[in-house]
């Protein structure tokens, strides 16, 4: 079985300023993909960035960035210069097979 | 950009009656899957679907539910009987191919509220 830990319930950041959201996660499969969702108050899953399992790179996608550190299972996602509209929960997963399995979010709160 | 539709955006419904939740997948897709999403908590795998049979349920996908694709475009899941607890959002997500590489893109949510 899959499981994704999110050990931030909320978060707060700065206008401007970076935030890391962190994730773990534990499969047994050696082939995974791991992926961020944004879901604002009006409740659409947003996708905003993916990382497979073989990549070696680090993905990036405009202000986001994935920090992968395989060998800790930890895939934390970086936003760059926080925008009041990042303020929203923000969900990571992981797909083994046919299905994404989901972490409890982490609600961020951008002030100014 | 293509998206995936779902309908309706609300639904109210009295405990007991029967539900259907509707989605127009991406055109090209072939893989159909449905989560639930109890308010203030994580989002849940149900059901996924492809080449008109599931190909994988979660124990949340009891006898109540069920699913089927209609025609060419439409991806219907069915609640025969609503309890309380099915108040849920319910997103609809299509896949080219199930491999994590091709990604999922999700509808917008139905939110039932059953009374």
């Amino acid at each position: 079985a899959q499981k994704i830990t999110q050990t931030q319930p909320g978060m707060f950041v700065q206008e401007k300023e970076a935030v890391t959201l962190d994730c773990t996660y534990d499969t047994s499969d050696q082939s995974y993909g791991l992926f961020w969702y944004k879901q604002p108050s009006s409740g659409e899953m947003i996708f905003l960035i993916y990382q497979g399992s073989y990549d070696e790179q680090n993905a990036t996608e405009g202000r986001y960035s994935l920090n992968f550190q395989k060998a800790r299972k930890s895939a934390n996602l970086v936003i760059s210069a926080s925008q009041l509209g990042d303020s929203a929960m923000y969900f990571c997963a992981i797909q083994t097979a046919s299905k994404l399995t989901f972490g409890t979010g982490t609600r961020l709160q951008v002030t100014l | 950009e293509p998206e995936v539709t779902q309908t309706p955006s609300h639904q109210v419904t009295q405990m007991g009656q029967e539900v259907i939740l509707r989605c127009v997948p991406i055109s090209n897709h072939l893989y159909f899957y449905w989560y639930r999403q109890i308010l203030g908590q994580k989002v849940e795998f149900l059901v996924s679907f492809y080449n008109n049979e599931i190909s994988e349920k979660s124990e949340i996908f009891d006898d109540q539910f069920s699913v089927e694709r209609p025609d060419g475009s439409n991806f219907t899941l069915k609640i025969r009987s609503t309890k309380l607890e099915d108040s849920a959002m319910y997103f609809c997500a299509s896949s080219e191919a199930p491999s994590h590489s091709y990604g999922y893109t999700f509808g917008s949510g139905t939110r039932l509220t059953v009374v």
